[in-house]
C-alpha cells in the first residue's frame, strides 16, 4: 500500500543553520506530495505542496522538490530560525482520492 | 464557520466507558476525515466521508469504532468500551473534495485543533 517515509528526530540545528529534512514515499500512479507543519500548541498547518514531478512547492523560505525518479520530496531551508520549530509531516495523496498518507513526522528544534 | 471546529478539546474517559467526538467541518467542504495521532507517532487514517458517497472506513482499528456525518455537515466519532491504547489526538479534517483531478491552486485539508482523549 501507500507509504511515506521521513527521517527520524528529533532534528536540533543552530540558528541560520541550513535544514534537511528527508522524505521518501510509495505510492502507485502520480501521488500528490505535501508538507504539512505543527507548530506547538496548534493545529496542523499545509506548508507546501507539489502536484506532478518535478514540481518545486514553495512557501515561508522552505522548498521541496518532487522527485519521481527517486520517490523523494525533502524538505529544506537555507537559514532556520527559532520559530521553526515545530513538528512536520510529509504526506502523499493519489489522485483518485482525497485520503491522505502521512509520514510520522519530525521534531525540529531550532536554537538561539 | 471560518475553520474546523472540534470538541471536546479535551476529554478523559475510565476504560469500559463509551466516548462521542464532534467534528464541524468548513461550510460548503464536501470532504470530511478523520484522523488519530498518539503520542509521539504520526497521524493514522481513520476515516473519511465524501458527499453521499459511502465512507471510506478502511483505517478504522476495530469495531468498537465508528464514525457519522449528516449529510455535508456535521460528523461523530464514537469510541465504544474505550481502552488505554485509544488514548490519543484525534483530529478531524476538511477539504472542498476529495475527488477532483484537478484541483484548485489553494486545495489542500484544514485541519481542527483536535480532541485529546485519556483513557484512564
Amino acid at each position: 500500500g501507500d507509504s511515506v517515509t521521513q527521517m527520524e528526530g528529533p532534528v536540533t540545528l543552530s540558528e541560520e543553520a541550513f535544514l534537511t529534512i528527508n522524505c521518501t514515499y510509495t505510492a502507485t500512479g502520480y501521488p500528490s506530495l505535501f508538507w504539512y507543519v505543527q507548530y506547538p500548541g496548534e493545529g496542523l498547518q499545509l506548508l507546501l505542496k507539489a502536484t506532478k514531478a518535478d514540481d518545486k512547492g514553495s512557501n515561508k523560505g522552505f522548498e521541496a522538490t518532487y522527485r519521481k525518479e527517486t520517490t523523494s520530496f525533502h524538505l529544506e531551508k537555507g537559514s532556520v530560525q527559532v520559530s521553526d520549530s515545530a513538528v512536520y509531516f510529509c504526506a502523499l495523496r493519489r489522485g483518485n482520492t482525497g485520503k491522505l498518507i502521512f509520514g510520522q513526522g519530525t521534531t525540529l528544534q531550532v536554537k538561539p | 464557520g471560518a475553520g474546523v471546529s472540534q470538541s471536546p478539546s479535551n476529554k478523559v474517559t475510565e476504560k469500559g466507558k463509551d466516548v462521542e467526538l464532534r467534528c464541524d467541518p468548513i461550510s460548503g467542504h464536501t470532504a470530511l476525515y478523520w484522523y488519530r495521532q498518539r503520542l509521539g507517532q504520526g497521524l493514522e487514517f481513520l476515516i473519511y466521508f465524501q458527499g453521499n458517497s459511502a465512507p471510506d472506513k478502511s483505517g478504522l482499528p476495530s469495531d468498537r469504532f465508528s464514525a457519522e456525518r449528516t449529510g455535508e455537515s456535521v460528523s461523530t466519532l464514537t469510541i465504544q468500551r474505550t481502552q488505554q491504547e485509544d488514548s490519543a489526538v484525534y483530529l478531524c479534517a476538511s477539504s472542498l473534495s476529495g475527488l477532483q483531478p484537478n484541483l484548485p491552486s489553494n486545495y489542500g485539508y484544514t485541519f481542527g485543533s483536535g480532541t485529546r482523549l485519556t483513557v484512564v
